[in-house]
């Protein structure tokens, strides 16, 4: 079956960095688009970041744009987004998903947390 | 970048009554293709979001049949004919048309009362 285990969560300070990762298993990775997708504390959704199935094509939320970068490696099965330059406002729990037409965000990790504090 | 709009964001419903819910888009949503790219998604508590709707009016796998959606344009409904206990949670609905970015709407909360 599919699965998304998303890793790499924790506290950092503002202007600090973290990586996170998604492992995904049950379907062939590269064949398909994937997002992150965060969920601030008590708030709604919002989506941050597409890579396509080979990686040839990014795509990043005005609010993250400049300071996330979304990666892939197809070898390892593994969706990765590097945060620099962390502020408070990315505090959320982050999310993957699959991404692909015609049912985009059909299987979701269960998320990581990411908290921005000093 | 698309607004989505949804109401109510809060209702309570008897089991065994219908539920409906409205999202409003800021563009319309009909892509040259001919296919309208808006998604309902259900966030349980506790989990993460699960896709119920693509493309306006098309169950996902395994969702039951007691959801439907419809609309067109920039109007849509995602309705639940005969509410059960395990469809608490938020109701986001979603456009896909005019990436990036993907938007979500503000979400609506449903309730068993």
């Amino acid at each position: 079956q599919v699965q998304l285990v998303e890793s790499g969560g924790g506290l950092v300070k503002p202007g600090g960095s973290l990586r996170l990762s998604c492992a995904a298993s049950g379907f062939t990775f590269s064949d398909y688009y994937m997002s992150w997708i965060r969920q601030a504390p008590g708030k709604g959704l919002e989506w941050v970041s597409y890579i396509s199935s080979s990686g040839s094509t990014i795509y990043y939320a005005d609010s993250v744009k400049g300071r996330f970068t979304i990666s892939r490696d197809n070898a390892k099965n593994s969706l990765y987004l590097q945060m620099n330059s962390l502020r408070a406002e990315d505090t959320a729990v982050y999310y993957c998903a699959r991404d692909q037409p015609p049912h985009p965000f059909d299987y979701w990790g269960q998320g990581t947390l990411v908290t921005v504090s000093s | 970048d698309i607004v989505m709009t949804q109401t109510p964001l809060s209702l309570s419903v008897t089991p065994g009554q219908p539920a409906s819910i409205s999202c409003k888009s800021s563009q319309s949503l009909l892509h040259s293709d001919g296919k309208t790219y808006l998604y309902w998604y259900l966030q349980k508590p506790g989990q993460s979001p699960q896709l119920l709707i693509y493309e306006v009016s098309s169950r996902f796998s395994g969702v039951p049949d007691r959801f439907s959606g419809s609309g067109s344009g920039t109007d849509f409904t995602l309705k639940i004919s005969r509410v059960e206990a395990e469809d608490v949670g938020v109701y986001y609905c979603m456009q896909g048309i005019h990436l990036p970015p993907y938007t979500f709407g503000q979400g609506t909360k449903l309730e068993i009362k």
